[in-house]
């Protein structure tokens, strides 16, 4: 059971980025996936949801109307659109998936770095 | 407001137990949590999902040393037998429709 994360990288101010989480070895549309990040020193911050065969998303209100998650089960992999990055967006982002529809986390990836910076 | 609060720091030392709380905001005392571990540089690790009444139910290869309680709003982690793989960061998590809360985290020091 694996989340492998991709994508991030080194982005100017109001620019775009997208994340990729590839999944392996479960039924990738038995769970529901999210997006989680982390700044250093602080605790992780739930970024965005979505739901099994990505009919439900939902997101924290800081992100809302600026990231898009989408999922292709096809592929097994989820992904984090990321458009007019801001500079308090820095951080690692992790994806991670649960059983149930608001449950806790049970597997995470090893995260990607995303920086936002001129 | 869902929130969780937990003490910045704790230290015990090897070979001893160490239990760590992890308090919910008033009024969401029946809330279920979890518990993850975060090494230094490594991705959070999933530890158990914590009920209010105190059942459990741990992730894979997870040892027995790591037990979970509960006591109204607070939900406890207890590692016993402190080995030094064991310092990391800890957090809960709980969550509600729409939306899922971490806690400050707790950085543990095995002396």
């Amino acid at each position: 059971v694996q989340l492998v994360e991709s994508g991030g990288g080194v982005v100017q101010p109001g620019k775009s980025l997208r994340l990729s989480c590839a999944a392996s070895g479960f039924i990738f549309s038995n769970y529901v996936m999210h997006w989680v990040r982390q700044t250093p020193g602080k605790g992780p911050e739930w970024v965005a949801a979505i739901w099994y065969d990505g009919d439900n998303r939902y997101y924290a209100d800081s992100v809302k109307g600026r990231f898009t998650i989408s999922r292709d089960n096809s592929k097994n992999t989820v992904y984090l659109q990321m458009n007019s990055l801001r500079a308090e967006d820095t951080a690692v982002y992790y994806c991670a998936r649960s059983f149930g529809r608001w449950d806790g986390f049970d597997i995470w990836g090893q995260g990607t770095m995303v920086t936002v910076s001129s | 407001q869902l929130v969780l609060t937990q003490s910045p720091s704790a230290s015990a030392s090897l070979g001893a137990s160490v239990t760590l709380t992890c308090t919910l905001s008033s009024g969401h005392s029946s809330y279920a949590i979890a518990w993850h571990q975060q090494q230094p540089e490594k991705g959070p690790r999933y530890l158990m999902k914590l009920n209010s009444d105190g059942s459990h139910g741990k992730g894979d290869g997870i040892p027995d040393r790591f037990s979970g309680s509960s006591s109204g709003a607070e939900r406890y982690l207890t590692i016993s037998s402190l080995q030094s793989e064991d310092e990391a960061d800890y957090y809960c998590q709980t969550w509600g429709t729409g939306i899922q809360v971490f806690g400050g985290g707790t950085k543990l020091t095995v002396l």
